[in-house]
């Protein structure tokens, strides 16, 4: 099974900033990872799918790269309506969540 | 439009079975995969297991020998059963519409506390 460590497990930022957040797989993903955003009570919300391309809907101000085994996961110009935890998941074979990543604000 | 919604128990004895459904809405199961994904209280998600639009399944290796998915699809339902049920199982179950390999409606989900 492939495995996913995500980090930093918790980030605080002012508005304004940018953060980043990355994800290791335990093998090579092809690319095959998507940035999901979750605020409590509700589902999680898909933000990026293959690395780097952005669901409708989803602000400019988020991307995604990487290649082979790392990811990366950042918002430019962090905004309120940003506070919420963010999860990667491979879906090479079959699916796997990294741990996760909770965002708050300085 | 589309909707998934997950029913069943919110509270399951130590050792039990748990048995849920998801009806869905607005697609046809024999059209679009559906997956199990279930998180418990303050930790991420974990995805459990996928129904496919065929009706083949797939699961999750850490789940698989107490978990079963099946579907009537008469009925647009898709069953979660899940055996042996102990405290740390306790959490929101949610069943999701696959498309392109990725998720891209949720049902509301469903509590499930596993507590004598």
């Amino acid at each position: 099974d492939i495995q996913m460590t995500q980090s930093p497990p918790s980030l605080s930022a002012s508005l304004g900033d940018k953060v980043t957040i990355t994800c290791q797989a335990s093998q090579n993903i092809n690319k095959y990872i998507a940035w999901y955003q979750q605020k409590p009570g509700k589902a999680p919300r898909l933000l990026i799918r293959y690395t780097s391309t952005l669901e409708s809907g989803t602000p400019s101000r988020f991307s995604g790269s990487g290649s082979g085994r790392d990811y990366s996961f950042s918002i430019s110009n962090v905004e309120s309506e940003d506070i919420a935890s963010y999860y990667c998941l491979q879906y090479d074979n079959l699916w796997t969540f990294g741990g996760g990543t909770k965002l708050e604000l300085k | 439009q589309v909707q998934l919604k997950e029913s069943g128990p919110g509270l399951v004895q130590p050792s039990e079975t748990l048995s849920l459904t998801c009806t869905v809405s607005g697609f046809s199961l024999t059209s679009y995969s559906v997956s199990w994904v279930r998180q418990p209280s303050g930790k991420g998600p974990e995805w459990m297991g996928r129904m496919w639009y065929d009706g083949d399944t797939a699961y999750n290796s850490a789940l698989k020998s107490r978990l079963s998915i099946s579907r009537d699809t008469s009925k647009n339902q898709v069953f979660l059963k899940m055996n042996s049920l102990q405290t740390d199982d306790t959490g929101t179950y949610y069943c999701t519409r696959d498309w392109e390999g990725l998720w891209d409606y949720w049902g509301q989900g469903v509590m499930v506390t596993v507590s004598s």
